[in-house]
């Protein structure tokens, strides 16, 4: 059972450079989470959806897009790199629904993005 | 708003103590509280998940206590070994109903150091 995936692992842009980190789980997981991770910050919500073709901004959803066109895939599109998006992303899912889930949350491994 | 802090930041005890974490919030109107571990430059792991009418939650060496009325849930490690080096992390879920009930919030976790 793979769970959460995320591709690539680690990633290196230039400025100004566009790139999509992906993330698809095998669960049939309703809801699905991009967060953040900054040094001393913890983990900040970027975007979210609670089904396909549902998504909305989380705390931080300048700079990213996001689509969800499948239950199982949830990409982030950063548009025009900055070094402020040098973070490790995380994207996260959770069963959600019409019926109360318990609502744990199963993570991917990260995305280490690196903006010079 | 919800805010979740932990406190200590850092602990390091020696192989074998007994410890406690602790996670407080704000908001006593939640649904849920899940603690999770992160080893470094690795994803988060769920560790418990303690629903709002629940008071403990137990997985082997580690129980997780909620007091949703004081906001405040702690997190008991029995006979500590240096495989328990970690960060651990506590989030909240806020009540069903309302938009933010999707959102998380995340404490920025304790590193934890257990020596030999």
């Amino acid at each position: 059972n793979a769970g959460v995936t995320q591709t690539p692992k680690f990633r290196i842009l230039k400025i100004g450079q566009s790139m999509t980190l992906q993330c698809t789980q095998d669960m049939n997981h309703n809801y699905m989470y991009w967060y953040r991770q900054d040094p001393g910050m913890g983990l900040k919500l970027i975007y979210y959806s609670v089904g396909a073709g549902i998504t909305d901004k989380g705390e931080v959803p300048n700079g990213y897009n996001v689509s969800r066109s499948t239950t199982e895939d949830f990409p982030l599109r950063l548009e025009l790199a900055a070094p402020s998006q040098t973070s490790v992303y995380f994207c996260a899912s959770r069963k959600g629904g019409i019926v109360r889930d318990t609502g744990e949350l199963f993570f991917g491994e990260g995305s280490r993005l690196t903006v010079l | 708003k919800q805010e979740v802090t932990q406190i200590p930041a850092a602990l390091s005890v020696p192989e074998g103590e007994n410890l406690v974490l602790n996670c407080s919030f704000t908001d006593s109107a939640i649904y849920n509280l899940q603690w999770f571990r992160q080893d470094p430059g690795k994803g988060l792991t769920s560790l418990l998940l303690i629903q709002s009418s629940q008071r403990e939650q137990t997985s082997g060496r580690l129980n997780a206590s909620l007091d949703k009325s004081s906001g405040r849930s702690t997190l008991y490690i029995a006979a500590s070994q240096p495989g328990d080096s970690a960060t651990y992390l506590c989030a909240v879920r806020p009540n069903w109903g309302g938009g933010s009930n999707y959102k998380l919030t995340f404490g920025k976790g304790t590193l934890l150091t257990v020596n030999p």
